[in-house]
């Protein structure tokens, strides 16, 4: 059975500093590792996907996530906070085809961006 | 523009009292599925489909109901709303091929729902 940790539910960050968002995984296979983005009163938004290629993921508006299998974690991060940032961010896990693409989320992190 | 849309956003109701919340896409994608998302607790999937007439239960199945008729239609149904059924529903959906873009899935706005 696949799980997702998410240390921190909420994270506040000053503008313009490091964002770091923790996800920790349990998964029997090797995993498929998604983030997704929901902002106030709206849908969730697919941020970035690990699907066994490159370790290091690039995605939209900055954030980029790295893959470590040793440590079952896939940590999301962007170097310079902006305002726009504030919002909620989920990582999910899904085990693949043989599992039906099943998606499992973490609880989510809300992230506080300070002028 | 491809979507997933949900009605109503907002409903508010009375305990025993039936209601569908509707969800549709234009996406001609086979999978949907439905979450129900909780401070805390992230998002748990309820129902899914895998294609028209093929349903099955995912996590927290309980109190719900739901039915796959056409390809673009996937409502919920709460036979009778309880008030722990109170959350934000999340209707979702992908395509069943192969490759990468089938483990994207696209999520509708949401609907608030509380039971009083």
């Amino acid at each position: 059975a696949q799980s997702v940790t998410q240390l921190g539910s909420h994270v506040s960050v000053s503008e313009g500093a490091l964002v770091l968002l923790r996800c920790n995984y349990s998964s029997s296979v090797p995993p498929y590792l998604f983030w997704y983005v929901q902002y106030p009163n709206q849908g969730l938004q697919l941020l970035l996907k690990y699907t066994s290629a490159a370790t290091l993921v690039k995605g939209i508006n900055g954030f980029e996530a790295e893959f470590k299998k040793s440590e079952t974690s896939f940590h999301l991060t962007k170097p310079s906070a902006h305002m726009s940032d504030a919002a909620e961010y989920f990582c999910a896990v899904s085990e693949g085809p043989a599992a039906g693409n099943k998606l499992t989320f973490g609880g989510g992190t809300r992230v506080l961006v300070k002028p | 523009e491809a979507q997933v849309t949900q009605n109503p956003r907002y409903l508010i109701t009375v305990t025993g009292k039936k209601l569908t919340v509707t969800c549709s896409q234009n996406m001609n994608h086979e999978y949907m599925s439905w979450y129900r998302q909780d401070p805390g607790l992230g998002l748990r999937q309820i129902y899914y489909s895998m294609n028209v007439e093929v349903t099955d239960k995912g996590d927290v199945p309980e109190g719900y109901k739901v039915s796959r008729k056409e390809k673009r239609n996937f409502p919920l149904i709460l036979e009778s709303p309880s008030p722990n059924q109170t959350s934000l529903y999340f209707c979702a959906s992908r395509g069943l091929g192969s490759g990468r873009a089938a483990y994207e899935q696209y999520f509708g706005p949401g609907t608030r729902l509380t039971v009083t």
